[in-house]
């Protein structure tokens, strides 16, 4: 069974940082892209950062560019979210998400348990 | 970005009933929608894929339709393990992965 571990979540202060990570298990890691989604308390889904199979290409939700950074170890089975800079609005349970099979259109197949940020002083 | 608006926010419901949600993108998106279904607490869980394509594992009572900017979810006959928060995310344009704001399904 496909199998996501969020870790890292935890209290932080403003201007704060901190690093998520994202086990996964019981499928090639390295054949799909991958994503972080956030969800702030009481409220939606929101997309925060994908990156390609191999590393080599990232996006960003415009409200966390330039301080949020998405990496992978393939060798390790890992997704990770560099998180700097911290804000109150970043509050939210961290998702990592399976994208659907490779060659398709963007859907996420497999989600972790979520582990939560709260920024606060 | 492309906009996407659910409809209605919430809604009751009781077992047995038939229940359809509409979600509207703010600009042609083909058949690039997917709904996804979260309880509480949990990671929100994959439904429905390009439109109407039922994944692998979900009862089929679940169905979606729709095509362009309009587009539906449909529960044929409401299960208790179907009250629960949906959201649909558009694939046509991104990133960004724009999600819905969610409709919360509700026991009358």
């Amino acid at each position: 069974e496909v199998q996501l571990v969020e870790s890292g979540g935890g209290l932080v202060q403003p201007g704060g940082s901190l690093r998520l990570s994202c086990a996964a298990s019981a499928f090639t890691f390295s054949s799909y892209w991958m994503h972080w989604v956030r969800q702030a308390p009481g409220k939606g889904l929101v997309w925060v950062s994908r990156i390609n199979s191999d590393g080599s290409s990232t996006s960003y939700a415009d409200s966390v560019k330039g301080r949020f950074t998405i990496s992978r170890d393939n060798a390790k089975n890992t997704l990770y979210l560099q998180m700097n800079s911290l804000r109150a609005e970043d509050t939210a349970v961290y998702f990592c998400a399976r994208d659907g099979p490779p060659g398709t259109a963007y859907w996420f197949d497999a989600w972790g348990q979520g582990t939560l940020v709260t920024v606060s002083s | 970005d492309i906009q996407m608006t659910q409809s209605p926010s919430s809604l009751s419901a009781s077992v047995g009933d038939r229940v359809t949600i509409t979600c509207r993108a703010s600009q042609s998106i083909t058949s690039y929608l997917n709904w996804y279904q979260q309880k509480p607490g949990k990671a929100p869980k994959l439904l429905i894929y390009g439109a109407s394509s039922l994944q692998s594992g979900v009862p089929s009572r679940f169905s979606g339709s729709g095509s362009g900017t309009d587009f539906t979810l449909t529960i044929s006959s409401l299960q208790p393990e179907d009250f629960a928060t949906y959201y649909c995310q558009q694939s046509y344009t991104t990133p960004p992965y724009t999600f819905g704001q969610g409709t919360k399904l509700e026991i009358k």
